[in-house]
């Protein structure tokens, strides 16, 4: 079957770099992205790895590696505001459908 | 600045009671999503729809149906709600192919309660 792993939760300090990480088990693999939600809010595209490697967006980054089944976001200098719940997900074929991950609980601390 | 629109914020309704959740996006998108979150499980697709009048089975479609008449809209029916169908509903809607790249864009969600 189908699983995505990530933490449930995570601490970290205001100004710090935090690392969520994302193993998946899933009979196709065409892509893994990262999503971001507030309490209350709407999941909002963070960032997207098509192939092996690093891809940089600000103070967010991704990794993949498809020969381990893993990925993982970074955020760096670490912000009261980017306490939020993270997503991992896949996309599992050749369709536009992606799998979502349970999600990670990011609590910053002053 | 482009959008997808749920047309309730929150909705409490009988059990029993026939349900629309109505989703409309200004984007042209063609593909369609309809995910439902829930504490400790994330989002879990029910339906999307690739074009207009197409409809794909997701992970739990069981107690839901979708219609897709108009390119912009893709509503989510709960024919004979239940008490186990209270839960935060999520539209979402991508560009073909590269949605994965682009992402989904999602809307503000419903949270529906069900008595």
């Amino acid at each position: 079957g189908q699983s995505l792993e990530q933490p449930s939760e995570v601490t970290a300090v205001e100004g710090a770099i935090v690392q969520i990480n994302c193993t998946y088990q899933t009979s196709g693999f065409y892509g893994l992205s990262w999503y971001q939600q507030h309490d209350g809010g709407a999941p909002t595209f963070l960032s997207y790895n098509g192939l092996d490697g690093l891809e940089e967006t600000g103070r967010f980054s991704s990794f993949l590696s498809r020969s381990d089944s893993y990925g993982y976001l970074l955020l760096q200098e670490l912000q009261m505001k980017d306490s939020a719940s993270y997503f991992c997900a896949v996309r599992e074929n050749r369709d536009d459908k992606i799998i979502f991950g349970k999600g990670t609980r990011l609590h910053i601390l002053p | 600045d482009v959008k997808v629109t749920q047309s309730s914020r929150y909705l409490v309704k009988r059990t029993g009671e026939k349900v629309f959740l109505e989703c409309v996006q200004d984007m042209d998108h063609e593909n369609m999503f309809w995910y439902r979150q829930d504490p400790g499980l994330g989002l879990r697709l029910i339906y999307f729809s690739y074009d207009v009048k197409m409809k794909e089975k997701g992970d739990i479609p069981e107690g839901y149906s979708v219609s897709r008449e108009k390119k912009e809209r893709f509503s989510l029916i709960l024919e004979s709600a239940s008490t186990n169908q209270t839960s935060m509903y999520l539209c979402a809607s991508s560009p073909p192919g590269t949605g994965q790249s682009y992402g989904y864009t999602f809307g503000s969600g419903t949270r529906l309660t069900v008595v």
